[in-house]
């Protein structure tokens, strides 16, 4: 399995700034995602993060408001930006080992938006 | 495209009785489905996962699923609930056909009267 650190664990926030999420990868993997849980809810994809492309993101995820870094196969960052308090939710990194074909996810990050 | 329904939004069940969470899927290509749970405040935990081997799918914490084809159903059962047993739980598809996008249920949580 894969063990997946993200920083930070929570964050309070004031609306209209800006939170780095980083996410660190004890292997290489090729294949990283980002995930949003607003509060009482499921998981929606963001983005899937290859290393040495751009960022895929889903359907109602744009990059100005998400923009993802991928610089090597152990890590990226997920920017939340311009934050309004409807951005208060969980944000969860994973990765897929292709051993495996299974995704792993980090314990995530809690941000709440004042 | 492909969907998962989790027909349960709440399970309560005793101390060392059956566990049973409902799942329905659909998806247009072969799927791969599986089980996630996340207590509170943690990250998500793989339980199990079918990738079309064996039907009846064991996964750790004496938790089994079975996939049936024919009813689109991956339901999760377990002989007898411990008290650590008590998150939330998520069914989740994946298609084989190049798309490694989860897809995920609106989970069950579940919780075990003492």
């Amino acid at each position: 399995s894969a063990v997946i650190s993200q920083k930070p664990s929570r964050d309070i926030c004031q609306r209209g700034t800006s939170l780095t999420i980083q996410c660190q990868v004890d292997s290489q993997v090729t294949m990283m995602f980002w995930y949003r849980q607003q509060p009482g809810q499921s998981l929606t994809l963001i983005a899937t993060a290859n290393q040495g492309s751009e960022a895929t993101y889903e359907s109602g995820f744009v990059i100005d408001k998400f923009p993802i870094s991928r610089p090597n196969l152990t890590f990226s960052t997920l920017t939340v930006s311009n934050m309004s308090p409807e951005d208060s939710s969980i944000y969860l990194c994973s990765v897929k080992t292709t051993a495996k074909n299974i995704q792993y996810f980090g314990a995530g990050t809690r941000l709440s938006v004042l | 495209a492909q969907s998962v329904t989790q027909l349960d939004s709440h399970v309560s069940v005793s101390e060392g009785t059956p566990v049973l969470l409902r799942c329905n899927y659909s998806s247009s290509y072969s799927p791969s489905l599986f089980w996630y749970v996340q207590h509170p405040n943690k990250g998500l935990q793989l339980l199990l996962k079918y990738t079309s081997a064996a039907t009846l799918v064991k996964g750790i914490n004496g938790f089994e699923a079975e996939f049936k084809k024919s009813e689109t159903s991956f339901h999760l059962t377990k002989p007898s609930a411990h008290m650590s047993d008590a998150a939330e739980y998520f069914c989740v598809v994946s298609t084989n056909f190049g798309n490694e996008k989860l897809t995920f249920g609106t989970g069950t949580r579940l919780t075990i009267i003492p």
